[in-house]
Order: structure tokens, then sequence, then C-alpha cells
């Protein structure tokens, strides 16, 4: 049983359609995480939380937003979504005793 | 600032051949190192981890040794199976500062055939 749900596994939209992808965790970890992979593979962090009501921008520039007003709750945003935004999308928790624990990930086309 | 590199793949290995995959970092200070690997379709799960120099990690037949020396963290098995097939991620992750972040290497590809 998954401890870190990642909503819709698939998601095929149209250029300019605001989107959010859900991410939740049962496991009351403070820090959380979105990578966005590419299909060559590279994964790359684009937010990250280290609790409610902190978010912080990652190594990779990204036109998406995030809150955490929850613990368990970190949603990725879309205002307006294009094609270069197709990518699969990553959630993951960390506990520093358990370490990093990933969603499913949600595969992500914009035509 | 931190880096991994692994070797490029894909790589393409017969049922029960023996398996080495390597990934080399750079860190400032004493990062843990992890291999974690995605199956078709799915997320990533950890496969194994280290935390200290001299360190082994070991799972499901997998092993990688924490080498400071070489700054190095190969994965290896010695008898691959075809369920085996999957990408194969080395990261590090820095225990300085509160950030914990994770840096990926770019994944192997890892094709095992009857």
């Amino acid at each position: 049983e998954a401890d870190i749900y990642q909503t819709p596994r698939y998601l095929v939209i149209g250029t300019g359609k605001k989107i959010t992808l859900e991410c939740s965790q049962t496991m009351g970890h403070d820090k959380m995480y979105w990578y966005q992979q590419d299909p060559g593979m590279e994964l790359h962090l684009i937010h990250y939380s280290y609790g409610v009501n902190s978010t912080e921008k990652g190594d990779l520039s990204s036109e998406s937003t995030v809150s955490r007003i929850r613990t368990e709750h970190f949603p990725l945003t879309l205002e307006s979504a294009r094609p270069s935004h197709t990518s699969q999308y990553l959630c993951a928790t960390n506990d520093r005793g358990h370490g990093y624990t990933f969603g499913s990930g949600t595969r992500l086309t914009v035509v | 600032g931190n880096s991994v590199t692994q070797m490029e793949g894909p790589v393409t290995l017969s049922e029960e051949a023996f398996l080495t995959i390597n990934c080399t970092y750079t860190a400032t200070g004493y990062p843990s190192l992890f291999w974690y690997v995605q199956y078709p379709g799915e997320g990533l799960q950890l496969l194994l981890k280290a935390t200290k120099a001299d360190d082994k990690g070991s799972n499901k037949g997998f092993e990688a040794t924490y080498r400071k020396e070489t700054t190095s963290f190969h994965l290896e098995k010695g008898s691959v199976q075809v369920s085996d097939s999957a990408v194969y991620f080395c990261a590090l992750r820095s225990n300085t500062g509160t950030a914990s972040k994770l840096t990926f290497g770019t994944g192997t590809r890892l094709q095992v055939t009857l």
C-alpha cells in the first residue's frame, strides 16, 4: 500500500488549460519535493517544501507553482499549459531517517 | 556544487550475466549515496543506500560500496534476471544544511534478454 499518492496518473489536455497535479502523503513528513522527468529520463527538481507555508523553487526553472497549506498535500499548478510542459511529474517526501519516498508520477501531455 | 555522473545506457545483457553500472560523484562534505530503480510506467523506488565511507548497501542481489577515495558508488549484481530490466539512477544527498535535496545522475537503462 502506497504512502504517497499522485493523481491523475495520466492527463492529456489542450494548450492554455489550467491544471493542478495532486500529491498527498500519509506519513506526516515535513519535506516534500516535485521533480520533472523529461523523456530522456533525467530528473530535475522544480519545487520543494520544508513544511506548511514553506515553498522554494528548485534547481530547474519552472512555470508551475506549488502550495503547502496542509502537511499532507503539495499540489502543483500550471496556469496555462503548453506543449513544452509535456513531461512526467514525480512527487516525493523525505524523512531523514528513511530517505525519499516517491509517488507513481503523473504523465502529462499537452496537445 | 553537487553532481552525479553515471554511465550512459542502454546496457543490454543476457540473463544471468554480471552487471556493473558505474557512478561517480562530486560533493562537499560527506554525502549519503543512493541507487533508485524505475520500472516502466512507475515512480522511483529506493534500491539501496550507504551513508558513510566503506558502507556497503545491498538489496535484491544488488550491491554498491561507498568509496570515498575514488568518489564512486558503482552498482553490481552477480546474475541479472529479465525482471531487472528498468532504469537505474544513482543519487546523492548532501548532509549539510537543511535542504536534504537529492541530486540525481542521468539514469542508465538496463535491458535483460533471455
